[in-house]
């Protein structure tokens, strides 16, 4: 099976734009998280999504986003971009049903850079 | 609410030595723990988890971790480091899928560097 996948994988923003990055999991995978990777805050989780319905939301502000679409591919937008936020956004999916849903397997990330 | 601590954030070990990484967890439910392992500009790879059963739990290149409950620790551990094992550990806990505290919550890392 192929892995998780994440597009960009490099991204370069102003101050103020807006971003969408995308992850597609691994095939069967129905739910998807999000986190986000600084040196400052380490490894955060921003929000998961499971059948197109968010399930769990970390402690960000209104301005990170999340949908998820029918074939379980999920996007999540940041709006009024700020310096804060360059980081490394990974998106991990994982099955449910079976013990193997504990486990969330890793993309390689979409590095955000604000400038 | 979940908390992860690891107690070391870098580690320099010579190649062929034995190494153990420190992670000690909080969490007012039951809790499921992993290690992640984490190589420059990649994603994070599972190395190993503990859900239930028997408390050393081993990956199959030679890590190995032990839940301890009433220490509420879950260390790593691996008798002869590869240089190719320098990267950045995460140990890692989470709730049941599902349910509200299906997250994982990460310690701060440990950078582990082998050296020849």
């Amino acid at each position: 099976k192929a892995g998780v996948t994440q597009t960009p994988r490099y991204l370069i923003k102003t101050r103020g734009q807006q971003v969408t990055l995308s992850c597609s999991p691994i095939s069967g995978h129905r739910s998807v998280s999000w986190y986000q990777q600084t040196p400052g805050q380490g490894l955060q989780f921003l929000f998961e999504y499971f059948s197109e319905t968010q399930r769990n939301k970390g402690n960000f502000p209104g301005r990170f986003s999340g949908r998820q679409f029918s074939n379980s591919r999920s996007e999540m937008n940041v709006s009024t971009l700020e310096l804060g936020d360059s980081a490394l956004y990974l998106c991990a999916s994982s099955s449910e049903g079976d013990a193997r849903s504990y486990e969330q397997y890793f993309g390689p990330g979409t590095r955000l850079t604000v400038t | 609410a979940q908390s992860v601590t690891q107690l070391d954030s870098q580690v320099p070990v010579f190649e062929e030595a034995p190494v153990e990484l420190r992670c000690n967890y909080s969490s007012s439910v039951s809790v499921y723990l992993f290690w992640y392992v984490q190589y420059p500009n990649q994603g994070l790879q599972l190395l190993l988890k503990y859900l239930s059963g028997s408390t050393l739990v081993e990956s199959i290149n030679g890590f190995e971790a032990e839940f301890n409950k009433s220490q509420t620790s879950f260390h790593l551990r691996k008798p002869s480091v590869h240089i190719s094992d320098t990267a950045e550990y995460f140990c890692a806990v989470s709730g049941p899928p599902g349910g509200s505290n299906y997250k994982l919550t990460f310690g701060k890392g440990t950078l582990l560097t082998v050296n020849p």
